[in-house]
C-alpha cells in the first residue's frame, strides 16, 4: 500500500540524549515536512524539504535536525538541545510545494 | 506571515444535528490555498478538502460541505446530520504560492467535535 510510514508509534527519552524519528513515504513525493503538534493546539511546521539533499528550516527548528539523502526517506533527529521535545511529532509529504500534504499516523515522544 | 483562526475550541452536538465549524484566515498572498483536516483520536490527519483563492465555489461531499468566502476571508465546514464517528479535531490550514513560505501550511488551533448518541 502507498502512505507514509513514521516510526516508532511510541518512544521514550531521558533528558540529554538524543532521539531519530524515522519517516518513510513511497508516494515518489518531492517535497517532505516535519510538524509538531502539543496538547490542544495546532501543528508547527519544524523542517521542510522540497527536494533531495536540501531543506529549510520550519517556524521551530532550534533543537532538532534532519537530513534528506533520499527522495523517499527524511528522519527527524531531535537532539538534546530542545528544551521541551515531549509532543506529538507528524511527518507529511506532497508530490511538490503548494500542492496537497498527507500525512503519516505520527509518533508520540515522551521524556522521561 | 498567514494565520488562521478557529475560534470555536470545542463543539458538542447530539447525533443527527447539522454543525458548522469556523474558519478565518489571514493572508497578503493573492494565490493560497485552504485545506480542512480531520485528526480521530488514533492522531494521523485526515484530508479532507483543498480549495485555491480563484475558486469559491461552494462544495459539497455526501454530508459534508465548505463555504469559501474571500470577502470575509471564511473557510466555513458544515457537517449535515452528523454522525458519532465524526467525533475528532477538525483543523484548518492556509498555504500560500510563492516566497519563502511556499508550499507550508499554517494550522489553526483546532476545532474538538464530539457527536453524542
Amino acid at each position: 500500500d502507498g502512505g507514509i510510514t513514521q516510526s516508532p508509534k511510541y518512544l521514550f527519552r531521558k533528558e540529554g540524549q538524543n532521539v531519530t524519528l524515522s519517516c518513510e513515504q513511497n508516494l515518489n513525493h518531492d517535497a517532505m515536512y516535519w510538524y509538531r503538534q502539543d496538547p490542544g493546539q495546532g501543528l508547527r511546521l519544524i523542517y521542510y524539504s522540497q527536494i533531495v539533499n536540501d531543506f529549510q528550516k520550519g517556524d521551530i527548528a532550534e533543537g532538532y535536525s534532519v537530513s534528506r539523502e533520499k527522495k523517499e526517506s527524511f528522519p527527524l533527529t531531535v537532539t538534546s538541545a530542545q528544551k521541551n521535545p515531549t509532543a506529538f511529532y507528524l511527518c507529511a509529504s506532497s508530490i511538490a510545494a503548494g500542492n496537497t500534504i498527507y500525512f503519516g499516523e505520527g509518533s508520540w515522544l515522551t521524556v522521561v | 506571515a498567514q494565520k488562521v483562526t478557529q475560534a470555536q475550541t470545542e463543539i458538542s452536538v447530539v447525533e443527527k444535528e447539522d454543525v458548522t465549524l469556523d474558519c478565518v484566515y489571514e493572508t497578503r498572498d493573492t494565490t493560497y490555498y485552504l485545506f480542512w483536516y480531520k485528526q480521530p483520536p488514533s492522531g494521523e490527519l485526515v484530508f479532507l478538502i483543498r480549495r485555491n483563492s480563484f475558486d469559491e465555489q461552494n462544495e459539497i461531499s455526501g454530508r459534508y460541505s465548505w463555504n469559501f468566502q474571500k470577502s470575509t476571508s471564511s473557510f466555513n465546514f458544515t457537517i449535515t446530520a452528523s454522525q458519532v464517528v465524526d467525533s475528532a479535531v477538525y483543523f484548518c490550514a492556509l498555504s500560500v504560492a510563492g516566497g519563502t513560505s511556499y508550499g507550508k501550511l499554517t494550522f489553526g488551533q483546532g476545532t474538538i467535535l464530539t457527536v453524542h448518541p
